[in-house]
């Protein structure tokens, strides 16, 4: 258990809606990453965050913005949700020796 | 980029029974992971494994580098071994958490 908490675990919205997903962390990690996972796709890095106000993107950052105001919380934001947004999405913390681990996910459904 | 094969794609064990799961990369990486997903969507961290052997319990995972492959053996499967075990290269340093995931390896394994 790394001590990953995402909040919340489901949740279902309509098109053109904004979304706040919230990851949070109790062991003072570093970095941390936001994943989506799709069918046919496997696991893709949306952004991470090196640091408190840190951010870069990954793989697929279209359509998502990042914030971490501090160390503990880090927010993934879909601005106006698509129907192409709907999937799992995962955050990530790097640990000690520089591997991830995963929280629980969170179950988006767009409308 | 780099593309990540895994094989077999889906796999039926009795309990009991031992098994190898392969994966391939076409490029040279300075690290990968090993993980399982299991039938609740959690995602589990196996083996953080750049090159040479480790092993936990009844999982144990090689990787050869230079050759482009990792290794996943499973011993004495159990049915709560099934899910499915994902493989994933880091691109570029371990910093930035790119992971590449392979679309795994399904493992039923049956009473």
């Amino acid at each position: 258990d790394a001590g990953i908490t995402q909040s919340p675990r489901h949740k279902v919205t309509e098109t053109g809606t904004p979304v706040t997903l919230r990851c949070h962390q109790t062991e003072n990690h570093r970095y941390m990453y936001w994943y989506r996972q799709d069918p046919g796709h496997g696991l893709r890095l949306i952004h991470y965050s090196y640091g408190v106000k840190d951010t870069d993107k990954g793989e697929v950052s279209d359509g998502y913005s990042v914030s971490r105001s501090k160390t503990e919380d880090f927010l993934l934001t879909l601005e106006s949700a698509t129907s192409s947004q709907t999937s799992v999405y995962f955050c990530a913390i790097r640990g000690l020796h520089g591997e991830l681990f995963f929280g629980e996910g969170s179950r988006l459904t767009v409308l | 980029g780099i593309q990540v094969e895994q094989s077999p794609p889906d796999l039926i064990l009795q309990e009991g029974a031992n098994s190898t799961l392969r994966c391939n990369f076409s490029d040279s990486v300075n690290n990968l992971q090993w993980f399982h997903q299991n039938p609740w969507g959690q995602l589990i961290n196996l083996f953080y494994i750049p090159s040479g052997t480790k092993q936990n319990g009844r999982l144990s995972a090689t990787t050869v580098a230079t050759e482009r492959y990792s290794l996943l053996y499973i011993s004495s499967s159990q049915t709560t071994d099934s899910g499915v075990y994902f493989c994933a290269p880091y691109l570029g340093s371990s910093n930035t958490g790119k992971l590449i995931f392979g679309q795994g390896t399904t493992l039923q394994v049956k009473p």
